[in-house]
């Protein structure tokens, strides 16, 4: 398997503009994970999705943050407009297990997108 | 809610010596702990785990030691190997299955 696939793997942007990082999970998983890493506040769930279904965004900074899950290869995390504290790495993971249990199964991370907002 | 501190927060050591890395977490009902390994410019990848209903886990030259009394949980990895350089993260879920990640160790294997 090719692993957790996430695109582009550098952005940089403008502070205003909106953004979206993709994210292929691992064929046959059903729950996936959202993660923001800072040097500052280390590893942060943002959201994640069990069976295409936002289970958990209470880690959603704000509401320029939304993302979507359209069915069970893709998800995109979305922020409008983006601004210069959103620099980060953006992670994506998957797991196979059940819906409310889902963060003690393992995950499987992709390589992560570094996001720069000048 | 679950806190969970990690210590210490750079270690380094000698190549062939042992390296532990420890964390305390606050929440009782806590039941899974996970350990993950970050090399530079890669995602996290699961190197061990274990459960509260088992003490001690070992693979290989990795271990993983659980003090559900005292709330702590630590890492061990023995023959320390330059390729084990990287930063190791723990994790505990609360009661309401949340993951609850440590702030992180840097291990430096010094040649």
């Amino acid at each position: 398997d090719a692993g957790v696939i996430q695109s582009p793997r550098h952005e940089v942007t403008e502070m205003g503009q909106e953004v979206t990082l993709r994210c292929k999970p691992i064929s046959g998983h059903n729950s996936l994970f959202w993660y923001r890493q800072t040097m500052m506040r280390g590893l942060e769930l943002l959201i994640y999705f069990n069976n295409n279904v936002p289970i958990d965004d209470s880690g959603m900074p704000e509401d320029r943050f939304s993302a979507k899950m359209p069915n069970a290869s893709f998800s995109t995390l979305k922020i409008q407009p983006s601004e210069p504290r959103d620099s980060a790495v953006y992670f994506c993971a998957s797991s196979y297990g059940g819906r409310l249990n889902a963060l003690e199964n393992i995950q499987y991370f992709g390589a992560g997108t570094r996001l720069s907002v000048l | 809610g679950e806190n969970v501190e990690q210590h210490p927060s750079t270690l380094s050591v000698q190549e062939g010596d042992s390296a532990v890395i420890k964390c305390t977490y606050s929440d009782s009902a806590s039941n899974y702990f996970p350990w993950y390994k970050q090399e530079l410019g890669k995602g996290p990848q699961l190197i061990i785990d274990i459960r509260s209903n088992v003490g001690e886990k070992k693979d290989q030259r990795i271990a993983v030691t659980l003090n559900k009394t005292a709330k702590h949980f630590s890492l061990h990895i023995t023959e320390t190997q330059p390729e084990d350089s990287a930063v190791y993260f723990c994790a505990a879920t609360d009661s309401n299955y949340q993951l609850i990640w440590g702030a992180g160790t840097k291990l430096i294997i010094k040649p």
